[in-house]
């Protein structure tokens, strides 16, 4: 079975302290991986797509690669507005249609 | 405002009624998703749609859970017999490609 685990479940950072969220997956022909955000009361935002190990991609101060088994999110120098729920999703090669969701890492930042 | 939205915003029933939620997709998306995400974990999949075609179902899904998309514009989401169980946000997205846009939510509560 497809599995999606996310670490840590939270992270409370200093401004300017940067860090990696961490996304492992067990997916059978993973198709693609995808990075979102949540504030809270909200619905997901789109951040990144990963298609192939080795793929980085980068937006302001986040930045998402992708190898065979897990994909990293960084956040270089975070501000507060940076403080939210990062969730990561895998989609199978088979099932176009259908995304899993980890559980999320809870990210908070102080000034 | 040419994002998601879902209406209502918040639900309150008593176990056993029906609900219905709907769901307005970004005009010129052609794919649909239902996802039901509850407190401290991610969107779990429910149904997908391509056009007005129901291309995939979670196993998940009871029988009292009902997705429609007639003429592969708006959807909706039909809970017969409600739960305290089925207590959570339900969330819908629409994409034209695998970039997925959600909309704010209906957050239901089941008495």
């Amino acid at each position: 079975e497809d599995q999606v685990t996310q670490s840590p479940e939270a992270l409370r950072l200093q401004e300017g302290e940067s860090s990696s969220l961490n996304c492992s997956y067990t997916v059978s022909g993973l198709r693609g991986l995808f990075w979102y955000r949540q504030d809270p009361g909200k619905g997901p935002e789109f951040l990144f797509t990963l298609y192939s190990a080795g793929e980085e991609k980068e937006k302001e101060r986040l930045k998402a690669t992708l190898t065979k088994k897990e994909s990293f999110l960084h956040i270089t120098a975070p501000k507060p507005e940076d403080s939210a729920t990062y969730l990561c999703a895998v989609q199978r090669g088979d099932s176009w249609g259908k995304f899993q969701f980890g559980a999320g890492t809870q990210v908070v930042v102080t000034p | 405002d040419t994002g998601v939205s879902q209406d209502p915003r918040h639900k309150i029933t008593k176990r056993g009624q029906n609900v219905t939620f709907r769901c307005d997709p970004i005009s010129e998306h052609n794919r649909l998703y239902w996802y039901r995400q509850t407190l401290g974990q991610g969107p779990e999949f429910l149904t997908y749609f391509q056009n007005e075609a129901q291309l995939e179902k979670s196993r998940l899904l009871s029988d009292r859970f009902s997705a429609e998309r007639p003429k592969g514009s708006f959807s909706t989401l039909e809970i017969q017999r409600t739960e305290q169980g089925d207590s959570a946000m339900y969330l819908c997205a629409s994409s034209g490609d695998d970039e997925q846009f959600f909309g704010p939510g209906t957050r239901l509560t089941v008495l």
